[in-house]
Order: C-alpha cells, then structure tokens, then sequence
C-alpha cells in the first residue's frame, strides 16, 4: 500500500477557479512531517510547506492555503484564483523514522495541475 | 552557497555501460539521498545516506550503488545500465525533519 496517496493524477481547470490537490497519508508515527512541492516545467522541484505531527493549524501563504487533518490523515493544497503560472506537477510527500531513525521522505505520485487562460 | 549540485546535466549510455552520477552539497546536511522520476510514478528512493560511512537502501536500489566517504558527496554508481534505467535522476539533502533540497537533476538515457 502507498505510504502517500494522491489519487488525482490530472486536474485540469481554467484560470481563476479555485482547484484543492488530495494528499492522503498513511503512517503508525506519532513524530512525521509533511510536505508539498512544485515542479513546473522546467524540471526543478521546489519547495511549498512544511508540517510536523504536532501542528494541525491550517496555513495561508497568499493564493496557496493547507489543511492537514490527523483524522482523516490527509494534507490537502487549495490554489484559489488558479493562474496559468501554476501549471506544473505537484507532490505531496510523508517523512516519518525509518529503520534506524532516520526520515527521509516518501513522496506521492503527484497531480499534474494544467491552469488553462 | 551552491546548495545541491549534480553532474552531468545530460547522459546517454549504451546497455552495459557503467557511470557515477555525482551529487554534493555545502549545507553540512547529515541526510543525502537519491531519488529517481519515472512518468506517472513520482519520485521514487534508490539509496539514502545518514551521515558518511553509512549508507541504505530505499525502494528501487537494484541496479544501483552508493558510497559516502564524506559529508559533502554521494555518488550514485550504476554498474551494468540498462534501458529500464532510463530515468531523471534528482539527489537531495536534508536535516532531520527539514524539507529536501534537490539539485537540478540529471536526464540519463539508456539505450
């Protein structure tokens, strides 16, 4: 079973509609992180947000908002006002101790987003 | 700071061929890692490193070597290629719970 689920593979939507991504998690860890990341189509991955276990409070940074819910163990990414910019693949990613207690991330398969003008 | 570097940006090799794939990084991270990119499958591990001297295995490390002798580098060395190998190679740093740091990746071409 995949530690880091995002189910939609392809989101297409035309500028200016709000679009959420689904990233649902699986994990025993009381102590993990997450993460979201862009990849536009130059290639490079960038980083969005960080979350620890701990800190359940949603987060606003402009047009990108985040709600991670423990109960239903998902960390969901809403663009509201999509622009044509924020075309690109984004991932979704779970950090938790591996064998000898290190924490290297997990990642999901990503949701290619196409914002369309 | 130059972050995560790779080399070669680019590569294509013939079935059997053996290359390294170099990765550094100046931000004294102890977790360095390698991931590859396949369409539709996201970024999945090959190998990771805690600290030099030691080094695992991550989900896909068949076909693949690590070593890290140093803080600073970890290369990634494919023995024998293969066309499945064919793939975008990212390697990444880290510190405990912090996010990843990816260098630029490398195209690698198996034919």
């Amino acid at each position: 079973a995949q530690k880091v689920t995002q189910a939609q593979t392809e989101i297409s939507v035309v500028e200016k509609e709000d679009v959420t991504l689904d990233c649902v998690y699986e994990t025993r860890d009381t102590t993990y992180y997450l993460f979201w990341y862009k990849q536009p189509p130059s290639g490079e991955l960038v980083f969005l947000i960080r979350r620890n276990s701990f800190d359940e409070q949603n987060e606003i940074s402009g047009r990108y908002s985040w709600n991670f819910q423990k109960s239903t163990s998902s960390f969901n990414f809403t663009i509201t006002a999509s622009q044509v910019v924020d075309s690109a693949v984004y991932f979704c990613a779970l950090s938790e101790a591996r064998a000898g207690g290190s924490y290297i991330p997990t990642f999901g398969r990503g949701t290619s987003l196409i914002v369309h003008p | 700071n130059a972050g995560v570097t790779q080399t070669p940006k680019f590569q294509v090799l013939k079935t059997g061929q053996s290359m390294t794939l170099q990765c550094a990084q100046d931000m004294n991270h102890e977790y360095m890692s390698w991931y590859r990119q396949d369409p539709g499958m996201g970024l999945r591990l090959i190998h990771y490193s805690v600290g030099a001297g030691i080094t695992d295995q991550g989900e896909v490390p068949n076909g693949y070597n690590v070593s890290r002798s140093t803080t600073e580098d970890f290369p990634l060395r494919l023995l024998s290629a293969a066309p499945s190998q064919t793939s975008v190679y990212f390697c990444a740093s880290s510190s405990t719970g912090s996010e990843q740091y990816f260098g630029p990746g490398t195209r690698l071409t198996v034919t």
